[in-house]
Protein backbone atom coordinates (compact mmCIF):
# COMPACT_ATOMS: atom_id res chain seq x y z
CA UNK A 1 0.00 0.00 0.00
CA UNK A 2 1.07 3.58 -0.35
CA UNK A 3 2.56 5.40 2.37
CA UNK A 4 1.22 8.77 3.78
CA UNK A 5 2.10 11.35 1.00
CA UNK A 6 3.41 14.68 2.49
CA UNK A 7 4.72 17.83 0.20
CA UNK A 8 6.81 19.96 -0.05
CA UNK A 9 9.29 18.33 0.95
CA UNK A 10 11.41 21.36 1.71
CA UNK A 11 10.52 25.17 1.96
CA UNK A 12 12.01 27.65 2.72
CA UNK A 13 10.11 31.00 3.72
CA UNK A 14 11.03 34.38 4.75
CA UNK A 15 9.93 35.17 8.77
CA UNK A 16 6.26 36.82 8.46
CA UNK A 17 5.29 34.79 5.39
CA UNK A 18 3.00 32.13 5.26
CA UNK A 19 2.86 28.63 4.21
CA UNK A 20 1.09 25.31 3.71
CA UNK A 21 1.74 21.81 4.17
CA UNK A 22 -0.04 18.86 2.73
CA UNK A 23 -0.66 15.53 3.75
CA UNK A 24 -2.21 12.41 2.08
CA UNK A 25 -3.03 9.67 4.33
CA UNK A 26 -3.15 5.81 4.05
CA UNK A 27 -6.05 4.98 2.52
CA UNK A 28 -9.21 4.27 4.92
CA UNK A 29 -6.92 6.10 7.99
CA UNK A 30 -9.70 7.95 10.29
CA UNK A 31 -6.92 8.97 12.58
CA UNK A 32 -4.43 11.81 11.08
CA UNK A 33 -1.64 13.17 13.43
CA UNK A 34 0.43 16.44 12.55
CA UNK A 35 3.56 16.25 14.58
CA UNK A 36 6.23 18.99 15.15
CA UNK A 37 10.17 18.15 15.04
CA UNK A 38 12.49 20.94 16.04
CA UNK A 39 16.03 19.64 15.33
CA UNK A 40 17.76 17.86 18.50
CA UNK A 41 14.44 17.44 19.62
CA UNK A 42 11.29 14.75 19.23
CA UNK A 43 8.11 15.04 17.95
CA UNK A 44 5.74 16.97 19.26
CA UNK A 45 2.15 16.68 18.62
CA UNK A 46 0.16 19.61 16.97
CA UNK A 47 -3.04 18.47 16.37
CA UNK A 48 -5.08 15.38 16.02
CA UNK A 49 -7.95 14.22 13.82
CA UNK A 50 -10.47 11.65 13.86
CA UNK A 51 -12.01 11.63 10.43
CA UNK A 52 -12.76 15.54 9.77
CA UNK A 53 -12.92 15.88 13.79
CA UNK A 54 -10.43 17.61 15.87
CA UNK A 55 -9.75 15.54 18.81
CA UNK A 56 -6.84 17.37 20.62
CA UNK A 57 -5.15 20.35 19.36
CA UNK A 58 -4.06 21.59 22.89
CA UNK A 59 -0.28 22.53 21.84
CA UNK A 60 -1.09 23.33 18.51
CA UNK A 61 -0.06 27.57 18.62
CA UNK A 62 -3.63 29.08 17.36
CA UNK A 63 -2.63 32.58 17.03
CA UNK A 64 -1.03 31.31 14.06
CA UNK A 65 -1.05 27.55 12.98
CA UNK A 66 -4.30 26.10 11.84
CA UNK A 67 -5.14 23.21 10.22
CA UNK A 68 -8.16 21.44 8.33
CA UNK A 69 -9.07 17.96 7.29
CA UNK A 70 -12.45 18.91 5.35
CA UNK A 71 -13.37 15.82 3.62
CA UNK A 72 -11.94 13.56 6.37
CA UNK A 73 -9.14 12.67 4.21
CA UNK A 74 -5.99 14.68 3.16
CA UNK A 75 -5.47 17.80 5.21
CA UNK A 76 -3.49 21.06 5.25
CA UNK A 77 -1.29 22.61 8.06
CA UNK A 78 -0.93 26.42 7.68
CA UNK A 79 0.88 28.62 9.30
CA UNK A 80 0.79 32.54 9.01
CA UNK A 81 2.67 34.25 10.00
CA UNK A 82 5.99 32.52 10.54
CA UNK A 83 7.96 32.80 13.25
CA UNK A 84 11.92 32.55 13.28
CA UNK A 85 11.22 29.15 15.48
CA UNK A 86 9.30 27.69 13.22
CA UNK A 87 11.64 26.19 11.60
CA UNK A 88 11.74 22.21 12.06
CA UNK A 89 9.87 19.25 10.19
CA UNK A 90 6.55 18.96 9.84
CA UNK A 91 5.47 14.94 10.29
CA UNK A 92 2.29 14.12 9.20
CA UNK A 93 0.97 10.41 10.59
CA UNK A 94 -2.57 8.42 10.34
CA UNK A 95 -3.58 4.84 12.07
CA UNK A 96 -6.53 2.77 10.91
CA UNK A 97 -8.00 2.11 14.26
CA UNK A 98 -9.09 -1.23 14.05
CA UNK A 99 -5.99 -2.54 13.61
CA UNK A 100 -4.02 0.14 15.83
CA UNK A 101 -2.91 -3.10 17.51
CA UNK A 102 -0.92 -4.67 15.12
CA UNK A 103 0.66 -1.48 12.88
CA UNK A 104 0.23 1.30 14.90
CA UNK A 105 1.23 4.60 13.38
CA UNK A 106 2.63 5.01 9.97
CA UNK A 107 4.84 8.78 9.62
CA UNK A 108 5.62 10.75 6.29
CA UNK A 109 8.52 11.53 5.13
CA UNK A 110 8.01 15.31 6.68
CA UNK A 111 8.14 18.75 5.45
CA UNK A 112 11.21 20.54 6.48
CA UNK A 113 11.01 24.11 6.86
CA UNK A 114 13.55 26.89 7.11
CA UNK A 115 11.95 30.37 8.44
CA UNK A 116 14.67 32.94 7.55
CA UNK B 1 0.94 15.43 31.28
CA UNK B 2 3.18 12.15 30.36
CA UNK B 3 6.54 12.49 30.06
CA UNK B 4 9.42 10.48 28.38
CA UNK B 5 13.22 11.07 29.26
CA UNK B 6 16.26 9.76 27.15
CA UNK B 7 19.69 9.76 28.91
CA UNK B 8 21.63 9.07 25.91
CA UNK B 9 21.65 12.14 23.70
CA UNK B 10 24.75 11.17 21.52
CA UNK B 11 26.11 7.44 21.63
CA UNK B 12 29.49 6.34 19.78
CA UNK B 13 29.85 1.76 19.51
CA UNK B 14 32.37 -0.01 17.13
CA UNK B 15 30.75 -2.97 15.39
CA UNK B 16 29.69 -5.79 17.30
CA UNK B 17 29.29 -4.11 20.33
CA UNK B 18 26.59 -4.07 22.72
CA UNK B 19 23.68 -1.43 22.83
CA UNK B 20 21.54 0.07 25.64
CA UNK B 21 19.54 2.77 24.98
CA UNK B 22 17.81 3.75 28.71
CA UNK B 23 14.18 5.36 28.36
CA UNK B 24 12.21 6.34 30.96
CA UNK B 25 8.73 7.63 31.08
CA UNK B 26 6.42 9.54 33.90
CA UNK B 27 2.30 8.25 33.09
CA UNK B 28 -0.07 7.23 36.13
CA UNK B 29 -2.50 5.42 33.92
CA UNK B 30 -1.91 2.29 31.00
CA UNK B 31 0.11 3.19 28.75
CA UNK B 32 1.80 1.74 25.57
CA UNK B 33 5.46 1.79 24.64
CA UNK B 34 7.29 2.11 21.56
CA UNK B 35 10.66 2.53 19.68
CA UNK B 36 11.10 4.27 16.73
CA UNK B 37 14.12 4.45 14.66
CA UNK B 38 14.71 7.58 11.95
CA UNK B 39 17.69 6.48 9.24
CA UNK B 40 19.47 9.67 7.78
CA UNK B 41 17.13 10.78 5.31
CA UNK B 42 14.40 8.89 5.65
CA UNK B 43 11.13 8.88 7.89
CA UNK B 44 10.37 7.50 11.60
CA UNK B 45 10.27 3.75 11.50
CA UNK B 46 8.41 1.48 14.13
CA UNK B 47 10.91 -0.97 15.99
CA UNK B 48 8.98 -2.31 18.77
CA UNK B 49 6.17 -1.87 20.43
CA UNK B 50 4.85 -2.97 24.11
CA UNK B 51 1.11 -3.03 24.63
CA UNK B 52 1.25 -6.11 27.44
CA UNK B 53 1.78 -9.41 28.16
CA UNK B 54 5.44 -10.43 28.40
CA UNK B 55 7.65 -7.59 28.79
CA UNK B 56 10.51 -8.59 26.74
CA UNK B 57 9.90 -7.66 23.17
CA UNK B 58 11.31 -8.22 20.02
CA UNK B 59 11.31 -5.63 17.25
CA UNK B 60 12.72 -6.01 14.14
CA UNK B 61 16.41 -6.15 13.02
CA UNK B 62 17.51 -7.97 16.12
CA UNK B 63 16.70 -5.18 18.55
CA UNK B 64 14.50 -5.89 21.71
CA UNK B 65 13.47 -4.00 24.87
CA UNK B 66 12.62 -4.74 28.26
CA UNK B 67 9.17 -3.23 30.66
CA UNK B 68 10.21 -2.58 33.40
CA UNK B 69 7.07 -1.16 35.37
CA UNK B 70 8.47 -0.39 38.85
CA UNK B 71 11.30 1.43 37.06
CA UNK B 72 8.99 3.17 34.83
CA UNK B 73 11.50 2.16 32.09
CA UNK B 74 11.78 0.41 28.18
CA UNK B 75 15.31 -0.10 27.83
CA UNK B 76 16.42 -0.99 23.98
CA UNK B 77 18.90 -3.15 23.77
CA UNK B 78 21.12 -5.12 20.76
CA UNK B 79 24.05 -7.45 21.42
CA UNK B 80 25.75 -6.84 18.61
CA UNK B 81 25.27 -3.38 16.74
CA UNK B 82 26.35 -3.04 12.94
CA UNK B 83 27.32 0.00 10.90
CA UNK B 84 23.99 0.11 9.14
CA UNK B 85 22.53 0.71 12.70
CA UNK B 86 23.34 4.12 12.46
CA UNK B 87 20.68 5.94 13.26
CA UNK B 88 18.17 8.52 15.67
CA UNK B 89 16.23 6.39 18.12
CA UNK B 90 13.20 7.87 19.63
CA UNK B 91 11.20 6.33 22.96
CA UNK B 92 7.63 7.29 22.85
CA UNK B 93 4.27 6.42 25.21
CA UNK B 94 0.87 6.58 24.16
CA UNK B 95 -2.00 7.03 26.13
CA UNK B 96 -4.36 4.34 25.22
CA UNK B 97 -7.45 6.52 25.56
CA UNK B 98 -5.90 9.77 22.84
CA UNK B 99 -3.82 7.54 20.94
CA UNK B 100 -1.42 10.24 20.64
CA UNK B 101 2.32 9.42 21.23
CA UNK B 102 4.34 11.43 23.37
CA UNK B 103 8.56 11.38 22.16
CA UNK B 104 11.56 12.05 24.22
CA UNK B 105 14.26 13.54 22.58
CA UNK B 106 15.74 10.91 20.68
CA UNK B 107 19.51 9.50 20.85
CA UNK B 108 21.65 9.86 18.42
CA UNK B 109 23.88 6.72 17.27
CA UNK B 110 26.91 6.37 15.51
CA UNK B 111 28.29 2.91 14.79
CA UNK B 112 31.89 3.67 13.79
CA UNK B 113 33.10 0.16 11.45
Amino acid sequence: EAGVAQSPRYKIIEKRQSVAFWCNPISGHATLYWYQQILGQGPKLLIQFQNNGVVDDSQLPKDRFSAERLKGVDSTLKIQPAKLEDSAVYLCASSLDREWNNYGYTFGSGTRLTVV
Amino acid sequence: AQSVSQHNHHVILSEAASLELGCNYSYGGTVNLFWYVQYPGQHLQLLLKYFSGDPLVKGIKGFEAEFIKSKFSFNLRKPSVQWSDTAEYFCAVMDTGRRALTFGSGTRLQVQP
